[in-house]
């Protein structure tokens, strides 16, 4: 059984640029979710799906961020016209139902630095 | 709404130690809760779980934590460290709505 992956592990961008993210979730999990993580702090909700369905958005993800997840299988995060601000770690994780809940499974993040 | 509270954004031990590594939660619902470890660029990994089966959970690599709902606290303990377990941990919550809500992060460093 894969775990969770992401692509790139890295990505170095100058402003104004945009940047493509992709996440791979365990293959039988139909939640997926992406974080972000900047330095010294937990992990921040962005949005999740449930299959190809998008159904929560966080306040974060200002206009300039889009996620998709076709066919309900890998996700990508798309940022638009990058900031300074946008540095951080982003974090993909899908989850299924384990014992009553729903336990999440990391992948091991995009780290972007926007120069 | 819902948040979490990590007391001691590092702690220090001796190898051999015990570890306690503490969170408070806010919830006006019975939540779940779970600690994460972090190492060094890296993801999240999963520690534990409580799901309100049982009030002692046991986690991987010698770790457990307790939920005490008067307390409102989810503390996590391991009675002996050991120099791999210097990482970040987190503790987060949910109500099963879906995203975890984080703490900031507790910073474990293991001295030999």
């Amino acid at each position: 059984d894969t775990g969770v992956s992401q692509d790139p592990r890295h990505k170095i961008t100058k402003r104004g640029q945009n940047v493509t993210f992709r996440c791979d979730p365990i293959s039988e999990h139909n939640r997926l979710y992406w974080y972000r993580q900047t330095l010294g702090q937990g992990p921040e909700f962005l949005t999740y799906f449930q299959n190809e369905a998008q159904l929560e958005k966080s306040r974060l993800l200002s206009d300039r961020f889009s996620a998709e997840r076709p066919k309900g299988s890998f996700s990508t995060l798309e940022i638009q016209r990058t900031e300074q601000g946008d540095s951080a770690m982003y974090l993909c994780a899908s989850s299924a139902r384990e014992g009553g809940t729903d336990t999440q499974y990391f992948g091991p993040g995009t780290r972007l630095t926007v120069l | 709404a819902q948040s979490v509270t990590q007391l001691g954004s590092h702690v220090s031990v001796s190898e051999g130690a015990l570890v306690l590594l503490r969170c408070n939660y806010s919830s006006s619902v019975p939540p779940y809760l779970f600690w994460y470890v972090q190492y060094p660029n890296q993801g999240l990994q999963l520690l534990l779980k409580y799901t309100s089966a049982a009030t002692l959970v046991k986690g991987i690599n010698g770790f457990e934590a307790e939920f005490k709902k008067s307390e409102t606290s989810f503390h996590l303990t391991k009675p002996s460290a050991h120099m791999s377990d210097a990482a970040e941990y987190f503790c987060a919550v949910t109500r099963n709505t879906g995203k975890l809500i984080f703490g900031q992060g507790t910073t474990l460093q293991v001295k030999p």
